[in-house]
Order: structure tokens, then sequence, then C-alpha cells
């Protein structure tokens, strides 16, 4: 049962250059989410996906561009890679509208630490 | 975005006590989820909880969702230094897709 993966688990890239971070569930979860953690400000959503071909920005997602073309991959790019992107972005998924009690917990990756230089 | 107040940001304790860490809202959520994160690895789930005042356990970790719905706490009892890491806790507002959580207990257990 591999869960969630994310792909590379640690990245050096330089200012300017196209980066993407990958994320796999195989779960079949109906939401997935990307996160940043940054010291002094805890998670930060970036984007998330509700299911397919739907995507919602989160609360901070200038930069960074998602796409879902299938349920169980979910990539982050960023387009033009910037110093304040440097951060350790998690991956995340939850079931959608079913179970009772199902629907709100979120499953988190083991995370890609990224650093621009 | 929403944030949520835990307090304290950082513990530490000696092993073998018991420790308590709460996060409050200034708004209600219909879930409360408390996580842990060690280092180099991503948030892992501890306790759900779905209803004002439940109380779950999970092995020596207790938590509960509280009756105002603005909070919850965490227990650990008989701290032992396997419980080093960060503990978030994460709620979720009625009707949205999003978590709020807050900033995170630095957990460091003293042998």
């Amino acid at each position: 049962d591999a869960g969630i993966t994310q792909s590379p688990r640690y990245k050096i890239t330089e200012t300017g250059r196209q980066v993407t971070l990958m994320c796999h569930q195989t779960w079949s979860h109906s939401y997935m989410f990307w996160y940043r953690q940054d010291l002094g400000h805890g998670l930060r959503l970036i984007y998330y996906s509700a299911a397919a071909d739907i995507t919602d920005k989160g609360e901070v997602p200038d930069g960074y561009v998602v796409s879902r073309s299938k349920t169980e991959n979910f990539p982050l790019t960023l387009e033009s890679a910037t110093r304040s992107q440097t951060s350790v972005y998690f991956c995340a998924s939850r079931p959608g509208a079913g179970g009772p009690t199902s629907t709100d917990t979120q499953y988190f990756g083991p995370g890609t630490r990224l650093t621009v230089l | 975005g929403q944030q949520l107040n835990q307090s304290p940001q950082s513990m530490f304790i000696q092993e073998g006590e018991d420790v308590s860490m709460n996060c409050t809202s200034s708004s209600i959520f219909n879930t409360w989820l408390w996580y842990k994160q060690e280092p180099g690895e991503g948030p892992v789930l501890l306790i759900a909880l779905y209803k004002a005042g439940e109380l779950t356990s999970n092995g020596r970790l207790t938590a509960q969702f509280g009756i105002t719905r603005k909070d919850s706490f965490l227990n650990i009892s008989a701290s032992i230094p396997s419980d080093v890491g960060i503990y978030f806790c994460a709620g979720q507002p009625g009707g949205n897709n999003r978590l709020a959580f807050g900033k995170g207990n630095q957990v460091v257990v003293i042998p």
C-alpha cells in the first residue's frame, strides 16, 4: 500500500528555472492539496483539486501552476522559480463526500525540500 | 487564511511525564484533527474528532473536541523519547474543503 508519494524528495534549482514537483496517491481520493511549510508560517495552502480537471487557488497561489489530468496525480509547477519559493512542499489527499467520518481527514506525503539558489 | 492558536509553542518534558497541549479558534469547526510531524517527514494523522464533546484515545494519546466547537486538546501520557516531534492541530469549518492549521507545538522529551 504505497499511499501518497512525492518526488523528488530533495531538489536544488536556480532562480528563473521551471521546476515540477510530483504527487501520486493510490487511494483514489477525490481531493488533493499542495501546501508549503515555512518557519513562522506553518502550513499554507497553495492549490487544491476536488477531482480530475478541477483545481482552485489556496492561500498562496502566486508563482505556481497545477494540473490534474488523472485522479491519482497532482503535479505542482513553479514556472520561474524565485528564492522566496525555497520551502518544504507537502502534498495531501482526502476522500470526497461519502462516509460520515472520512471526508475531512487529509493524509500527507513525505514532502519535497526545494532550495532555489 | 484562518489560523488556529496552539499553545505552548514548545515544551521540554521529562520522560514519563504527561503533556497537554491545546488549540483554539475564533470560529466554529466541524472537525478537529491532530497530526505529528517528525524531522524530514510529512505530518501523520494521530486522532480525528468529528463531534463536539467527543473524547478519543489512540494508545497513550487522548484528544477532545471542545463543547464550544472552538477548541481541542491533546494529551500524551507517560511520554517516551519517540514522542519527540511537532504536533499540529487542524480544523475544518463546515461546508469548506480546506483545513486551517495551527503552527505546531514542538515537544522535546528529556530521558
